[in-house]
């Protein structure tokens, strides 16, 4: 258990709609990643936020969206889902001083 | 600058051999260097990591080589085991206020009885 935790586990919706996933982070991390990962791909890195605030930004599509609250967790909206954003979502915290990070079971949506 | 490629893309290994991922880096500001296995449908977890000051860490039949002038790291698995069958993904990151952990694309290990 990485102390991680990633709401929900699974997902299934249908095109056009929108879905929120939620992540608590580790006791005393302050940092949470957002990653996709999509069947048998690699860990596309989409955004971070140390402490409330954006740090770091990739391939996130304007349809996606990230906040992290003040109790530090995180919250990733997919706004006019489309069938190829079936993917993994994982969330990642760390104490941010190592590149160790923590990552949650993920949460699988799959747009039908 | 941000790249780490990785390879093989798979890898198919007997029971009891030895398995090789490779990794190399562009940026020389990174200084960490973890790498993270991830078994089907889990998250991925970090089995070892090494700074540049070392050329090599072992941990049990785990061991990362880190060559800091060819801009390379690589894990050697020794004795592989069915159970080691797994994605491992190196990264690299650099110590800072804050860091982006850069993954390299993953390797597809099968270890074959």
């Amino acid at each position: 258990d990485s102390g991680v935790t990633q709401t929900p586990k699974h997902l299934i919706t249908a095109t056009g709609q929108r879905v929120t996933l939620r992540c608590s982070p580790r006791s005393g991390d302050l940092s949470v990643y957002w990653y996709q990962q999509s069947l048998d791909q690699g860990l596309q890195f989409l955004i971070q936020y140390y402490n409330g605030e954006e740090r770091a930004k990739g391939n996130i599509l304007e349809r996606f969206s990230a906040q992290q609250f003040p109790d530090l967790h995180s919250e990733l909206n997919l706004s006019s889902l489309e069938l190829g954003d079936s993917a993994l979502y994982f969330c990642a915290s760390s104490v941010d001083y190592t590149g160790e990070l923590f990552f949650g079971e993920g949460s699988r949506l799959t747009v039908l | 600058q941000q790249q780490v490629k990785q390879s093989p893309q798979s890898l198919i290994v007997q029971k009891g051999g030895i398995s090789i991922i490779n990794c190399a880096y562009e940026n020389t500001a990174f200084d960490y260097f973890p790498w993270y296995q991830q078994f089907p449908g889990k998250g991925p977890a970090l089995l070892i990591a090494i700074r540049p000051d070392v050329s090599e860490k072992k941990e049990g039949r785990f061991t990362i080589s880190f060559n800091k002038s060819a801009k390379q790291f690589s894990l050697h698995i020794m004795d592989s085991q069915p159970g080691d069958s797994a994605t491992y993904f190196c990264a690299a990151s650099r110590d800072g206020g804050y860091q982006k952990v850069t993954f390299g694309t993953g390797t597809k290990l099968q270890v074959i009885p």
